[in-house]
């Protein structure tokens, strides 16, 4: 099993540029999560979603997108992108506990 | 409201003793404890599930209080390995679904 796969692993976008975090999961879990990780700082909550074609918002959603299609794929979506968003971005799937991608290292200049 | 940890930072010694606290305003109804080293991701240590239940691992290990809405986690006779960042988390109802969120986070240094 791979478990929770993340790319890109960096990446570093121009102001006002837009991207796509690749997230997919190979261990059938329903929940998955998008979190990220300021530098020295704690884990925030972007969104998460129950199943496939369901997603709701956690405590830092403004200036990201996501869509589940399927069970496997979590992909998150970065418009119009801004220094702000400069971060350390982490995929989760669940099943009473967090399994982590490798995260994905995001600079905006 | 994600759950505060105290202390935010704490350097110890090899062989000595630390407790992180991870408390939160609203009901607990479980709480997870993990560990980051840096530049890695968030690995899992242990699972609370019921009020008071205490868990183990290795020289690890931690309590939970329901009532108080409060979960310690104890680190005993410290090693090098030991130094990262702690978290607690936990998961919050959010129209009839679960989010997980995480406390503030407790960075920990053992040193030689």
């Amino acid at each position: 099993n791979a478990g929770v796969t993340q790319t890109p692993k960096f990446r570093i976008l121009k102001i006002g540029q837009s991207m796509t975090l690749q997230c997919t999961q190979d261990m059938n879990h329903n929940y998955m999560y998008w979190y990220r990780q300021d530098p020295g700082m704690g884990l925030k909550l972007i969104y998460y979603s129950v199943g496939a074609g369901i997603t709701d918002k956690g405590e830092v959603p403004n200036g990201y997108n996501v869509s589940r299609s399927t069970t496997e794929d979590f992909p998150l979506r970065l418009e119009l992108a801004a220094p702000s968003q400069t971060s350390v971005y982490f995929c989760a799937s669940s099943r009473e506990k967090l399994f982590f991608g490798s995260g994905t290292q995001l600079s905006v200049l | 409201q994600q759950p505060v940890q105290s202390p935010q930072a704490v350097i110890l010694r090899e062989g000595e003793d630390a407790v992180i606290n991870c408390s939160s305003s609203k009901a607990l109804y479980s709480v997870h404890w993990y560990r980051q080293k840096h530049g890695e991701a968030p690995v899992f240590l242990m699972i609370l599930l019921k009020g008071g239940e205490q868990k183990g691992h290795e020289k690890i290990s931690a309590s939970f209080n329901e009532k108080k809405q409060q979960s310690s986690l104890y680190l005993t006779a410290s090693q090098l390995s030991y130094s990262g960042t702690y978290f607690c988390g936990t998961e919050r109802v959010s129209s009839g679904t679960y989010k997980y969120i995480f406390g503030t986070g407790t960075r920990l240094k053992v040193l030689a």
